[in-house]
Formats: C-alpha cells, sequence, structure tokens
C-alpha cells in the first residue's frame, strides 16, 4: 500500500521547544516538499529537496530546519525560532521535482502553548 | 499574489455536473494548470493538469480556453464526498517557481443532497 505517512496526527508542544515532524514515503519518489498551512488560507512553501542529501528553502524556510539523509525520509524540524508555529503541516512528495504531479500526506496540526 | 483569481464558494446538486471556473490571465507559455482539491483537515489531492489542450481523467474534466486567460474543471457527476476546496494553481516548467506549487484560497464546492 503505497503512500505517505505522516505522524503524529496532532502534536501539542509548550513554546520555547523544538520539535520534529515525521514524513515518510514508500512511493520510490525522488522530490520531497514540507508545506505549511494557515487558517482559511493557502499553503506556503517550507524546503523542498529534489534528491537525497540535497534540501532548499522555500518561501518561509526561517524558524525551520531539515533533513534528508533517505529517500524515503524528511523530517521537519520546527525550532524555538519560528515566531508562530502553530499551524497545519503538510508532506508531499513527486517524483521528480519538476514537471510532476505532487503527492500529499494526511498532515500534522501542531498547536505550540 | 496569487497567478489565479476563483470564486470564493460554489454549490452543486448531488448527481449533477460541477463547473469550477478559474482566471488565470498572465499566464505565460511555459505555465502549466493544475488543479488540486482539500477535504478537510486533509491533504491536497491531484486532479488533473495541462499546458493548452483540453485533458480528462478519471476524476474530471480540464477545459481551457483558446487564448489559455482561463479553464474550468468539470466533475461531471458530482457527489457528496466532492464537497472540498478546489486550488486552480498556475506552475512554471521550469525556472523559479517550478518546484512548488501556489495555493491561493480556492473555491469551496458544497455539493447539495
Amino acid at each position: 500500500d503505497g503512500g505517505i505517512t505522516q505522524s503524529p496526527k496532532y502534536l501539542f508542544r509548550k513554546e520555547g521547544q523544538n520539535v520534529t515532524l515525521s514524513c515518510e514515503q514508500n512511493l520510490n519518489h525522488d522530490a520531497m516538499y514540507w508545506y505549511r498551512q494557515d487558517p482559511g488560507q493557502g499553503l506556503r512553501l517550507i524546503y523542498y529537496s529534489q534528491i537525497v542529501n540535497d534540501f532548499q528553502k522555500g518561501d518561509i524556510a526561517e524558524g525551520y530546519s531539515v533533513s534528508r539523509e533517505k529517500k524515503e525520509s524528511f523530517p521537519l524540524t520546527v525550532t524555538s525560532a519560528q515566531k508562530n508555529p502553530t499551524a497545519f503541516y503538510l508532506c508531499a512528495s513527486s517524483i521528480a521535482a519538476l514537471h510532476s504531479e505532487q503527492y500529499f500526506g494526511p498532515g500534522t496540526r501542531l498547536t505550540v502553548t | 499574489d496569487a497567478k489565479t483569481t476563483q470564486p470564493t464558494s460554489m454549490d452543486c446538486a448531488e448527481g449533477r455536473a460541477a463547473n469550477l471556473p478559474c482566471n488565470h490571465s498572465t499566464i505565460s507559455g511555459n505555465e502549466y494548470v493544475y488543479w488540486y482539491r482539500q477535504i478537510h483537515s486533509q491533504g491536497p489531492q491531484y486532479i488533473i493538469h495541462g499546458l493548452k489542450n483540453n485533458e480528462t481523467n478519471e476524476m474530471a474534466s480540464l477545459i481551457i480556453t483558446e487564448d489559455r486567460k482561463s479553464s474550468t474543471l468539470i466533475l461531471p457527476h458530482a457527489t457528496l464526498r466532492d464537497t472540498a476546496v478546489y486550488y486552480c494553481i498556475v506552475r512554471p516548467l521550469l525556472g523559479a517557481g517550478s518546484y512548488q506549487l501556489t495555493f491561493g484560497k480556492g473555491t469551496k464546492l458544497s455539493v447539495i443532497p
């Protein structure tokens, strides 16, 4: 059963703590992405990775970090430097970074208080 | 600063065709039109994409005007499970912005029993 998994679905953290969101895919896709969605808004790109051991900043990378040590995994760390971390975080993957549709995971809703 | 304009909301009777319009009057020659939808609190789902020819798949049809300044997504027989926010996205094949999907606010489609 191929797809993208994100865990957990809901995550709660105290302000000042770093938190890592998991994203795994078994689609054998080269490219992976992290987006953020705020209530009533569209998605905004945080980071993307075209291939293992490579990643690039998106539009709103400040306060976030990623790694891509394995093809199937692209974890996102929300650091304490992120001023408004409470949001819905979505991971996606595609066969290649260019000109291919992106497939999304179910998302992780992060609440920081 | 999304490059597309969509109505905020639309209703459609169950079993009827749902026609969702999108205006992209500034689209350039190397930009594709993509459609995604997002059911509440889930990850977006890819529907269809096209460059200038009309496209059809098992989910929907995409009609792009000859001047490419607008398009219409058609769900031929809407069901209650088609209730979602539908996003029309313009994405370049190459260059800046080609790696990401830039989501606007989309159209909230409500399928009425």
